[in-house]
């Protein structure tokens, strides 16, 4: 089983609103990913996290503020959100077991639909 | 950062025919290379996987890698409708569990 989920599948917010992005899986897996997908462009990586613990942030603005209460979720808050953050955010799950194992793969989830008004 | 490069496409062919896919990559040390398929829409679904040198199988799906060229291709036999999708080129970094991608390449299969 290489299923990784994700809620809500669309989310359609204000720049003022509070919302929050779930991600879980039971493979498993240590590490999780968040990314975040334009029209017409590769996933972009936000965050890593490895054994719960923050271990990438690619310089994502503080509005987005990732969680992980344990092995198997993830969560992504997000807060004053901007119109360009419109986008597929994408979660992801590997074994994790650090870039000395290079068959080390990346399973998706279905992704969450954000449009910010 | 290491780069990977795809042809953006469209790539288009009809049914039943041979859809060849390419990627080339910067970083000579890559010792893994995997192929995610998407949908419009959709996330990116894991079609392949290839470590070694030369051919790897699986149903219409081969992946073929060449080291010393540095390039990995997808090739699809007896390309259907349903494969009309972007298929994206990716490569681990690294040290890390990151992934770089390519820009993926469109495919556009006809009836």
């Amino acid at each position: 089983d290489t299923e990784v989920t994700q809620t809500p599948k669309h989310l359609v917010m204000g720049m003022t609103n509070k919302k929050s992005l779930k991600c879980e899986q039971h493979m498993g897996h240590r590490a999780m990913y968040w990314y975040k997908q334009k029209a017409k462009k590769p996933p972009e990586l936000m965050f890593v996290y490895s054994y719960e613990k923050l271990s990438i942030n690619e310089s994502v603005p503080s509005r987005f503020s990732p969680e992980c209460p344990n092995s198997s979720l993830l969560n992504l808050h997000l807060h004053a959100l901007q119109p360009e953050d419109s986008a597929l955010y994408l979660c992801a799950s590997s074994q994790g077991t650090s870039g000395a194992d290079y068959t080390d793969t990346q399973y998706f989830g279905p992704g969450t639909r954000l449009t910010v008004l | 950062q290491k780069e990977v490069e795809q042809n953006s496409g469209p790539l288009s062919v009809p049914e039943g025919a041979i859809a060849s896919l390419n990627c080339t990559y910067s970083d000579r040390g890559s010792q893994s290379f995997f192929w995610y398929r998407q949908y419009s829409g959709k996330s990116p679904e894991l079609i392949m996987s290839i470590y070694s040198n030369g051919d790897k199988e699986d149903g219409r799906f081969t992946a073929q890698l060449n080291k010393a060229s540095q390039y990995v291709s997808l090739l699809i036999r007896d390309s259907q409708p349903s494969d009309s999708a972007t298929y994206l080129c990716a490569v681990p970094n690294s040290g890390y569990s990151t992934l770089t991608f390519g820009k993926g390449t469109m495919l556009l299969v006809s009836p």
